[in-house]
């Protein structure tokens, strides 16, 4: 599978929209990307995922790069609940591997 | 949907033991994984089922652990001679694999193991 390079934390105003970025340059073409989150002391939570098309769903929007090599995923509206380590993840038909993600704090 | 169930919450044993963990997947998901997180770290994939069979295990499985799923239902992680190295937390997760079109995996609240 593709390996992800996430930054490693992220700051973002609460009622802003949070734009996480994630580079996958070495990605094939029948993996999907997606994203999860996990907040403390949780599971992590399926968010959204993709191929080649933008996706949206009622939890955030995914934008994925014509080349495929990047995507970023938006939360539009920030709320302090959204603080939570996010996890960019490009799968095949292998296991699901997490990184380590990025750790967005949403402030008031 | 009743999501992901794991027992125990919290396990707390002594270097040594045997230590035992159950997920109760989503009803009718045919997949379910297992994983493995430590502090300020992403989970490491341990092993993973489709119904009964058990079709992938990580270098990280080592022979103390084994992992089973009978009848395609619930699954039992079991960790023998635990060493403290195994403290971490123990997470399980579900997915209903139907071929193309992504898989989106539903984790359970994981067990938290603490070897002293």
């Amino acid at each position: 599978d593709a390996k992800t390079t996430q930054p490693p934390s992220m700051d973002c105003a609460e009622g802003r929209a949070a734009n996480l970025p994630c580079n996958h340059s070495t990605i094939s073409g029948n993996e999907y990307v997606y994203w999860y989150r996990q907040i403390h002391s949780q599971g992590p939570q399926y968010i959204i995922h993709g191929l080649k098309n933008n996706e949206t769903n009622e939890m955030a929007s995914l934008i994925i790069t014509e080349d495929r090599k990047s995507s970023t995923l938006i939360l539009p509206h920030a709320t302090l609940r959204d603080t939570a380590v996010y996890y960019c993840i490009v799968r095949g038909n292998n296991d699901m591997r997490f990184g380590a993600g990025t750790r967005l704090t949403v402030k008031p | 949907d009743t999501g992901v169930s794991q027992d125990p919450r919290h396990k707390i044993t002594k270097r040594g033991q045997n230590v035992t963990f159950r997920c109760d997947p989503i009803s009718e998901h045919n997949r379910l994984y297992w994983y493995r997180q430590t502090l300020g770290q992403g989970p490491e994939f341990l092993t993973y089922f489709q119904n009964e069979a058990q079709l992938e295990k990580s270098r990280l499985l080592s022979d103390r652990f084994s992992a089973e799923r009978p009848k395609g239902s619930f699954s039992t992680l079991e960790i023998q001679r635990t060493e403290q190295g195994d403290s971490a937390m123990y997470l399980c997760a579900s997915s209903l694999q139907q071929g193309m079109g992504g898989e989106k995996l539903f984790f359970g609240s994981g067990t938290q193991l603490s070897v002293l």
